[in-house]
């Protein structure tokens, strides 16, 4: 398995287009999230997914912004009518959660969005 | 107030020194991540945490559970431990991760 994989790696986008981006997990991996990165900030998370399930959405995550994991494996996020502010790192993540004896996540590289 | 704080915010070290990056929490965690993330967006994790102590290899994380804090040394700084550093709470419960803003760190030659 080599790790959390996203694709693309880069997007530029004009304001106002719909993008998406995909994140394949660790295949045994349960758990699955989004996190949004702003130059110079930690991560912030976005959503989260237990296997099919999405379990918690940020405020963050206005309605023009999407996720979903169909099938228990990859992940999608959508933002539609993107704003030069939606412009950020999109991280995915995953783990392997056991309610007694959670993983540690790893992380994908990212998808650097930029909306012109 | 972040629920998670780190400091400093920005270390410049010459090579050779030791390190010290600080964490402090105030959300009830069942672990303490601690990750490295290097120019091009790339995240790996260091050591995850939650109780006592971890090392491995010139890194050192600490955590103490009743003062809600945790830290992370290197010993013998290295031009390549130049990185930003993370790090971030594993929430009790729902184990979700609530990240730092991050320390970064550029070691001198």
């Amino acid at each position: 398995d080599t790790g959390v994989s996203q694709d693309p790696r880069h997007k530029i986008t004009k304001r106002g287009q719909n993008v998406t981006f995909r994140c394949d997990p660790i295949s045994e991996h349960n758990r699955l999230y989004w996190y949004r990165q702003t130059l110079g900030q930690g991560p912030e998370f976005l959503t989260y997914f237990q296997n099919e399930a999405q379990l918690e959405k940020s405020r963050l995550l206005s309605d023009r912004f999407s996720a979903e994991r169909p099938k228990g494996s990859f992940s999608t996020l959508e933002i539609q009518r993107t704003e030069q502010g939606d412009s950020a790192m999109y991280l995915c993540a995953s783990s392997s959660w056991d309610r007694w004896q959670p993983g540690g996540a790893f992380f994908g590289q990212g998808t650097r969005l930029t909306v012109v | 107030k972040n629920e998670v704080e780190q400091s400093p915010q920005n270390l410049t070290a010459q090579e050779g020194e030791f390190i010290t990056i600080n964490c402090s929490y105030s959300v009830g965690i069942s672990a303490l991540h601690w990750l490295q993330q290097h120019p091009g967006g790339g995240i790996v994790s260091l050591f995850m945490l939650s109780s006592g102590k971890k090392k491995h290899g010139r890194l050192i994380a600490t955590i103490n559970i009743q003062e809600k804090h945790s830290s992370l040394h290197i010993t013998a700084s290295h031009p390549r431990d130049s990185a930003v550093y993370i790090c971030a709470a594993v929430t009790s419960g729902t184990y979700k991760y609530i990240f730092g803003t991050g320390t970064r760190l550029k070691v001198l030659a």
